[in-house]
């Protein structure tokens, strides 16, 4: 079965270094997005990105995050100068339009920054 | 505003049934959908409702009520492997976003 992956699984990082997440996500999908985690709390929406633009974005999503699909496969996120408070899991998922849109999740970065 | 509201944990044993409730307020809606999180993995989506009543799906259920802004997970003939977080998450209408619950932990006692 087709999935969500997503890589590297655990990046440690200091505190002011740019950090860039990568994310394959299933081949047929059209919508993607990026959710963050932090430990212990609810899965919060980040950002959404359609026909190579952002269709949406959280408040979270400021202007040290930036999403990117460099070629046809990958899908990237990336924190330009990572805070304390950017330690996080970082979840990829996609879907495709129909059967309510359903988002598939990838099994998720562990961002630790120093 | 946007709110969901799920219990934080739950505990029930081996070979039970357990509900577990949802209630949301949502500025739109467009659809509910339910995942399964074991510690430190990715969600895995469980069932999804956009109509009013009941979707099985082998051991698992999920109930809608539009009206109501309230949303029910089953879980039947609950197994070890059953203990997890549950997330109830929201679409709302005119976005593809998903607003999600902080999710009910789940511990299946033998």
């Amino acid at each position: 079965e087709p999935e969500v992956t997503q890589t590297p699984s655990h990046q440690v990082t200091q505190m002011g270094q740019e950090v860039i997440l990568r994310c394959v996500p299933i081949s047929n999908h059209l919508y993607f997005y990026w959710y963050r985690q932090i430990l212990g709390q609810k899965v919060e929406f980040l950002v959404s990105f359609y026909n190579n633009e952002i269709s949406e974005k959280s408040e979270i999503f400021d202007d040290q995050f930036s999403v990117e699909r460099p070629d046809g496969s990958n899908f990237t996120l990336k924190i330009r100068s990572t805070k304390l408070e950017d330690s996080a899991m970082y979840f990829c998922a996609s879907s495709v339009p129909g059967a309510g849109n359903t988002q598939y999740f990838g099994p998720g970065t562990r961002l630790t920054v120093l | 505003g946007q709110n969901i509201d799920q219990p934080t944990e739950m505990t029930a044993t081996e070979g039970a049934i357990v509900q577990i409730n949802c209630t949301y307020q949502t500025s739109g809606f467009n659809g509910l959908f339910w995942y399964q999180q074991h510690a430190g993995e990715a969600p895995t989506f469980l069932s999804y409702n956009v109509l009013d009543g009941l979707e099985e799906k082998g051991r698992f259920s999920s109930f809608l009520s539009r009206s109501k802004g309230y949303s029910y997970l089953l879980l039947k003939e609950l197994q070890m492997k059953d203990s997890a977080s549950y997330l109830c998450a929201v679409r709302d209408e005119g976005t593809y976003k998903y607003i999600f619950g902080t999710g009910t932990r789940l511990k299946v006692l033998a």
